[in-house]
């Protein structure tokens, strides 16, 4: 099983606040992404990173940032959390060669 | 753009039966291919890899094949059995922009029932 975790699991949060979502793996991947998937939908990339201090936009357009300052570390950040921001957040890592993806529990976002 | 479709949305089977799932893409020049396995409220798990040079892969009652000229691949479930039940995703890889971009269709929502 992978080593791969993100905290919260659930969050419930007034439109206007800021959040990180948190994401980090031990396994010493160096590529890490961020999906969102709605239910029954597929997964849309909003970001990802192939080491420290690489990180760039996926295919779907999103408000948040992410930052990778520490190899095992890739949070994400919403600054003004909508209701339109309610969604599932799916964390995933992978080895540079191997591209296998692994993936953590996800975090459910409720934005009222 | 890559697109990726997944026939059937919904399958429901009583248990015992083998299962062809079908993944299609729009896009041959792939990297490489994965199923995942995600369970209700949960996150992925990787299944198979089939990497862009290969034809299939297998692990105990799944084998995956793939066939990059006319976009398609099928996972096949031999025997299968009520813990099968899930929501099973096909994933393939492209090269973007210098970087390798997976794109997932949504997925085949099993039921194995008893």
């Amino acid at each position: 099983e992978a080593d791969i975790y993100q905290t919260p699991r659930y969050l419930v949060i007034g439109t206007g606040k800021k959040i990180t979502l948190e994401c980090s793996q031990t396994m010493g991947h160096d590529k890490m992404y961020w999906y969102q998937q709605d239910p029954g939908m597929e997964l849309h990339l909003i970001h990802y990173s192939y080491g420290v201090n690489s990180t760039e936009k996926g295919d779907l357009s999103s408000e948040s940032t992410v930052s990778r300052i520490r190899t095992e570390h890739f949070p994400l950040t919403l600054e003004s959390a909508r209701p339109s921001h309610t969604s599932q957040y799916l964390c995933a890592s992978s080895e540079a060669h191997q591209e296998t993806q692994y993936f953590g529990p996800g975090t459910r976002l409720l934005v009222l | 753009k890559q697109e990726v479709t997944q026939i059937p949305a919904a399958l429901s089977v009583p248990e015992g039966e083998n299962l062809v799932l079908n993944c299609s893409f729009t896009d041959s020049a792939i990297y490489n291919l994965q199923w995942f396995r995600q369970d209700p409220g949960k996150g992925l798990t990787s299944l198979l890899l089939i990497q862009s040079s290969q034809r299939e892969q297998t692990s105990g009652r799944l084998n995956a094949s793939l066939d990059k000229s006319s976009g398609r691949s099928t996972l096949y479930i031999a025997a299968s059995q009520p813990g099968d039940s899930a929501t099973y995703l096909c994933a393939v890889s492209l090269l973007s922009g210098g970087s390798y971009i997976p794109t997932f269709g949504r997925g085949t929502s099993l039921i194995v029932h008893p």
